[in-house]
């Protein structure tokens, strides 16, 4: 059974304030692992595909780490703003699927507020 | 609209009936994915698609659901006698058949069983 965490459940900020939340995920069999943004009502929404130890990706406000040595990825968010509010996934994939099926971890649940 | 889409976007029931969801997926993409969500937890795999062959089965797709691809491009899920158990948030992804294979998903189809 693949277990992926992740911390806070959820968080409140106040506008312009940075932040970042934390995915960890089994380090042995690691293939991928995937950020997303889910607004209420809408598709989830990719941000960011990680697949070497030491990768960042960035976009825009939002950048995200990874190491697969110690199964963890940070996602940050600088200078949070109302729109960012929203449930952001991680999620997993494994070499014996080859990046087929995401393993989700429950997500963090973000508002900012203005 | 290129993205994925699902219909209907909810669905209500009564306990026993049968449903049957629907997903276009991106037209270039060959694999098609379903994920169930629950309240409060992440996506989780139900099941895939490469063309029209089904790959790979989750063990939470009991023998009262059944999803096919037919042609290779839209699929169906279809949940027979439902339960209560059933009601969630069912997603539908697409993707190309590369390594890191980012999906891209619909905004889902809403089940309350009553």
């Amino acid at each position: 059974i693949l277990n992926v965490e992740q911390s806070p459940q959820s968080l409140h900020v106040q506008e312009g304030d940075s932040t970042n939340f934390t995915c960890s995920f089994p380090s042995s069999n690691f293939y991928a692992l995937h950020w997303y943004r889910w607004e209420t009502a809408k598709s989830p929404e990719a941000l960011f595909v990680m697949t070497l130890n030491g990768d960042e990706k960035k976009k825009g406000r939002i950048s995200a780490t990874l190491n697969t040595k110690e199964g963890y990825s940070y996602l940050y968010i600088k200078g949070s703003q109302p729109e960012d509010s929203a449930t952001y996934l991680c999620a997993f994939t494994s070499q014996e699927t080859s990046g087929s099926r995401l393993t989700f971890g429950e997500g963090t649940q973000l508002t900012v507020n203005p | 609209d290129t993205g994925v889409s699902q219909d209907p976007r909810h669905k209500i029931t009564k306990r026993g009936q049968n449903v049957t969801f629907r997903c276009d997926p991106i037209s270039e993409h060959n694999r098609l994915y379903w994920y169930r969500q629950t309240l409060g937890q992440g996506p989780e795999f139900l099941t895939y698609f490469q063309n029209e062959a089904q790959l790979e089965k989750s063990r939470l797709l009991s023998d009262r659901f059944s999803a096919e691809r037919p042609k290779g491009s839209f699929s169906t899920l279809e949940i027979q006698r439902t339960e209560q158990g059933d009601s969630a948030m069912y997603l539908c992804a697409s993707s190309f058949p590369v390594t890191t294979g980012e999906q891209y998903f619909g905004p889902g189809t809403r089940l309350t069983v009553t």
